[in-house]
């Protein structure tokens, strides 16, 4: 299996521009985890599905970001309008529901707004 | 606030001496607490786990302490190699039960 896949792993725009940022889970793994991560919050939990479903978005900043889930094997993370406090690693990683508590995280996108 | 965090940010050691990191946790709801490793430019990855009726699991090297009177959490790494510096991380469980909460980190650094 080839892991968490996201793309793209580097992304550097302007202040005022959308981000989409997009990750596959690991095929048959029923949560997706959408994290991001700076050195002064350390690694923060946006949003997280099971079974394509939002569980739980208490974490998303504000309503500049949304994320989705269309299926299984799809799942994007949008900044819009991005700001430069915006500026982070976002993971996504993926778990099944029956060892849930090890999650396989993605290597990362690594986002710059200036 | 943070319900997890690190008593030390950084800890430098020789290659072959054991190490320990610590973990304070304020949540004594949590049933579960993951210990994770991220190398550098890499995505966080499990290590160990122990689920809260428990006082101590082991792994391969590594051990998990748990005292849930003082609320802290250790990972013990024994024969500490090269390979094992990392920044590594101590997590809960949400009060939902299936996501994770991260405490800030520490940095083992690991010398030959």
């Amino acid at each position: 299996d080839a892991g968490v896949i996201q793309s793209p792993r580097h992304e550097v725009t302007e202040m005022g521009q959308e981000v989409t940022l997009r990750c596959k889970p690991i095929s048959g793994h029923d949560y997706l985890f959408w994290y991001r991560q700076t050195m002064m919050r350390g690694l923060e939990l946006l949003i997280y599905f099971n079974n394509n479903v939002p569980i739980d978005d208490s974490g998303m900043p504000e309503d500049r970001f949304s994320a989705k889930m269309p299926n299984a094997s799809f799942s994007t993370l949008k900044i819009q309008p991005s700001e430069p406090r915006d500026s982070a690693v976002y993971f996504c990683a993926s778990s099944l529901a029956r060892v849930w508590k090890t999650q396989y995280f993605g290597p990362g996108t690594r986002l710059l707004v200036l | 606030g943070e319900s997890v965090g690190l008593h030390l940010p950084t800890l430098s050691v020789q290659e072959g001496d054991n190490s320990i990191i610590n973990c304070a946790y304020s949540n004594s709801a949590s049933d579960y607490f993951i210990w994770y490793k991220q190398e550098s430019g890499k995505g966080p990855q499990f290590i160990i786990d122990i689920r809260s009726n428990m006082d101590k699991r082991q792994g391969q090297r590594v051990t998990v302490l748990l005292n849930k009177t003082v609320k802290h959490l250790s990972l013990q790494i024994a024969a500490t190699q090269p390979g094992d510096s990392a920044v590594y991380f101590c997590a809960e469980n949400t009060p939902h039960g299936t996501a994770l909460i991260f405490g800030k980190g520490t940095t083992l650094s690991v010398s030959s």
